[in-house]
């Protein structure tokens, strides 16, 4: 089945303790993303990468790190996590070669930073 | 960048009414218009994307309409069900999303 994995599904943690979440896919997708949702500002993009070794800033990337080794995973690291980055959290991946593809989302990761 | 909004934030309908959500977008280059549906405790799912060469698509019940001059998309679902409760997200080009519309059928 095709699918995009995220790990974990929900985290709570205090502020300065480093965390990665994980994401995978199974589809062989060039590109991959993270998103941060939060309530009345919808889908806001955090990074992406558009192939192994690629990866560059969305619209709000501080305080965020990620890396591309291996086309199938984008894990997503805060290195000293602040409340103010508690949210929902999604990966996607999709196809670039041929234009214009959807992107397929994992489940979403919650996470709370006291 | 793009700027995509997203109206209305919230749409509550009656089971068997349609709704529909709007969306307008700032960058005239976007050429690729989807829409996503997100359950309770799910990702955003696509349900129907646009390309620019095309006015209108209906799949079923659903159907988007394109108005590239005006820079505006919309979404319409037909005899709505209380399965289609969600929110929706419209997004111009892959990555730029509406901020979501929270659709409620009540049975």
């Amino acid at each position: 089945e095709a699918q995009v994995t995220q790990n974990p599904r929900y985290l709570i943690t205090v502020t300065g303790k480093k965390l990665t979440v994980t994401c995978s896919q199974n589809m062989n997708h060039e590109y991959m993303s993270w998103y941060r949702q939060d309530p009345g500002l919808g889908l806001r993009q955090i990074y992406y990468s558009m192939n192994v070794e690629v990866t560059d800033k969305g619209d709000v990337p501080e305080g965020y790190k990620v890396s591309r080794k291996e086309k199938r995973n984008f894990p997503l690291i805060l290195e000293s996590p602040s409340p103010n980055q508690t949210s929902l959290y999604f990966c996607a991946s999709s196809s670039r070669s041929t234009p214009n593809q959807p992107q397929h989302f994992g489940d979403g990761t919650r996470l709370s930073i006291l | 960048g793009e700027n995509v909004e997203q109206h209305p934030s919230t749409l509550s309908v009656q089971e068997g009414d349609s709704a529909v959500i709007k969306c307008t977008y700032s960058d005239s280059a976007s050429n690729y218009f989807p829409w996503y549906k997100q359950e309770l405790g799910k990702g955003p799912q696509l349900i129907i994307d646009i390309r620019s060469n095309v006015g209108e698509k209906k799949d079923q019940r659903i159907a988007v309409t394109l108005n590239k001059t005006a820079k505006h998309f919309s979404l319409h679902i037909t005899e709505t069900q209380p399965e289609d409760s969600a929110v929706y997200f419209c997004a111009a080009s892959t990555e730029r999303f509406g901020a979501g519309t929270r659709l409620t059928v009540k049975p």
